[in-house]
């Protein structure tokens, strides 16, 4: 059964870069079934996907229009996780995000959340 | 982009009742819809993929139906456990999105 293990801090400056780590087990990160992905989840925007990460023979990564420019989401195959970054975060960044394993479209397995506030 | 709209926003519910939650897409999905369970303070958790087959583990008072531009959740006799809020997600047009949750409370 894969697991899903967040980190990183909680509290981020703005302007600064929000970065995020998800620690894969039971499954790996160079899969060719599934992708990884990061959302959040805010009152504001409910649930919002941001970015993904997957290998089909080479790596691939999609981003959320919304995010597009600031976002990129790295796996890290010696540790078999992957990670978000989003630079130049403002309030409106704060939120809870999730990392998820998603597989034919459906999110099957999400980590524990990780609250981040973006404030000075 | 794909908008998902359910309703109702929040449902009143005394345990042993019925349930039927409502999603609503601006376009066709075919069956490509999911819906998942949220808890307060823990991650959603999927319940129903395809539009109607249950994720594993998930129990048979739960059901899924519908295609195309609507569908619904159904929960036979709703449980004290199943307080929540229920999202759907549809995985027919790139990018996925998700409705903004139907909160089904104690009445």
């Amino acid at each position: 059964q894969v697991q899903l293990q967040q980190s990183g801090p909680g509290l981020v400056t703005p302007s600064q870069t929000l970065s995020l780590t998800c620690a894969i087990s039971g499954d790996s990160v160079s899969s060719n079934l599934v992708t990884w992905n990061w959302i959040r989840q805010s009152p504001s925007r409910g649930l919002e996907w941001l970015g993904r990460t997957y290998y089909r023979s080479k790596w691939s990564n999609d981003y959320a229009d919304s995010v597009k420019g600031r976002i990129t989401v790295n796996p890290d195959t010696s540790k078999n996780q992957f990670s978000l970054q989003l630079k130049s975060v403002t309030p409106e960044d704060t939120a809870v995000y999730y990392c998820v394993r998603v597989r034919g479209g459906v999110f099957e397995s999400w980590g524990q959340g990780s609250l981040v506030t973006v404030s000075s | 982009e794909t908008v998902m709209t359910q309703s109702p926003v929040t449902l009143s519910v005394s345990p042993g009742e019925r349930v039927t939650l409502s999603c609503r897409a601006s376009q066709s999905l075919g069956s490509n819809l999911a819906w998942y369970q949220q808890k307060p303070g823990q991650s959603p958790r999927l319940l129903i993929y395809g539009a109607s087959t249950r994720a594993t583990g998930v129990p048979a008072r739960f059901s899924g139906g519908g295609s195309e531009t609507e569908f619904t959740l159904t929960i036979s006799s709703l449980q004290s456990e199943d307080f929540a809020v229920f999202y759907c997600q549809q995985y027919n047009h790139w990018p996925w999105t998700f409705g903004q949750g139907t909160k089904v409370e104690i009445k």
